[in-house]
């Protein structure tokens, strides 16, 4: 069984259009992440919430907009597509993120969605 | 704020050579420090990590101890396989100052293995 699922695998898209990734993660977590990497490998955290509410907001275009319908799941939407967003997509999760208990702060990673905008 | 940094890549060595990959951290508290590895095509899972300071962690042949007298966390393999070409991440989780711990990645380290 896939721990973090993440759909789609591959997204090929123009330039202008919204796109949504899905992530799901059946691990029982209470927090989950969305990470990009970039041609480089450099990995940046975007955003991260705990119990389905927005922790870590990094300094990410607000056409990126993170929903958490329950604490399982975590979709990226992204609108008005820009070149610069051509990049792999990883959503993780991690037990929790509290302060205190580094046991817990493990990330399990999904396998990424490769998006390229033309 | 906390930073982690590795060496750069790319690292290619030959099948059956020793490994360093060296990481330096800096952090307002006391850290867990991670190894991610991740594969071609794949994302990135945990290999190793170390709660608190002389731990060591070890799996798969590699290993990593936590000095804070030195604020390292090196890893290193004896005997390395072309199977563990990769891309390897050092990381650090600390709480700095608010109610949650705080995950930062190093830049990634490559590693080429041929026969």
């Amino acid at each position: 069984d896939t721990a973090v699922s993440q759909t789609p695998k591959y997204l090929v898209t123009q330039m202008g259009n919204d796109k949504s990734i899905k992530c799901e993660q059946n691990l029982g977590h209470d927090t989950m992440y969305w990470y990009k990497q970039d041609s480089k490998k450099f990995l940046k955290i975007m955003f991260s919430y705990n119990n389905k509410e927005l922790i870590i907001n990094e300094t990410v275009p607000n056409r990126f907009s993170p929903k958490s319908p329950d604490k399982a799941h975590l979709n990226l939407h992204i609108n008005s597509l820009e070149l610069g967003d051509s990049a792999v997509y990883f959503c993780a999760s991690s037990q929790d993120m509290l302060a205190g208990d580094p046991s817990t702060d493990t990330q399990y990673f999904g396998p990424g969605t490769r998006l390229t905008v033309l | 704020g906390d930073s982690v940094t590795q060496m750069e890549g790319p690292v290619t060595l030959s099948e059956e050579a020793f490994l360093t990959i060296n990481c330096t951290y800096t952090a307002t508290g006391y850290p867990s420090l991670f190894w991610y590895v991740q594969y071609p095509g794949e994302g990135l899972q945990l290999l190793l990590k170390a709660t608190k300071a002389d731990d060591k962690g070890s799996n798969k042949g590699f290993e990593a101890t936590y000095r804070k007298e030195t604020t390292s966390f090196h890893l290193e393999k004896g005997s390395v396989q072309v199977s563990d070409s990769a891309v390897y991440f050092c990381a650090l989780s600390d709480q700095e100052g608010t109610s949650y711990d705080k995950v930062i990645f190093g830049p990634g380290t490559s590693l080429s293995v041929i026969p």
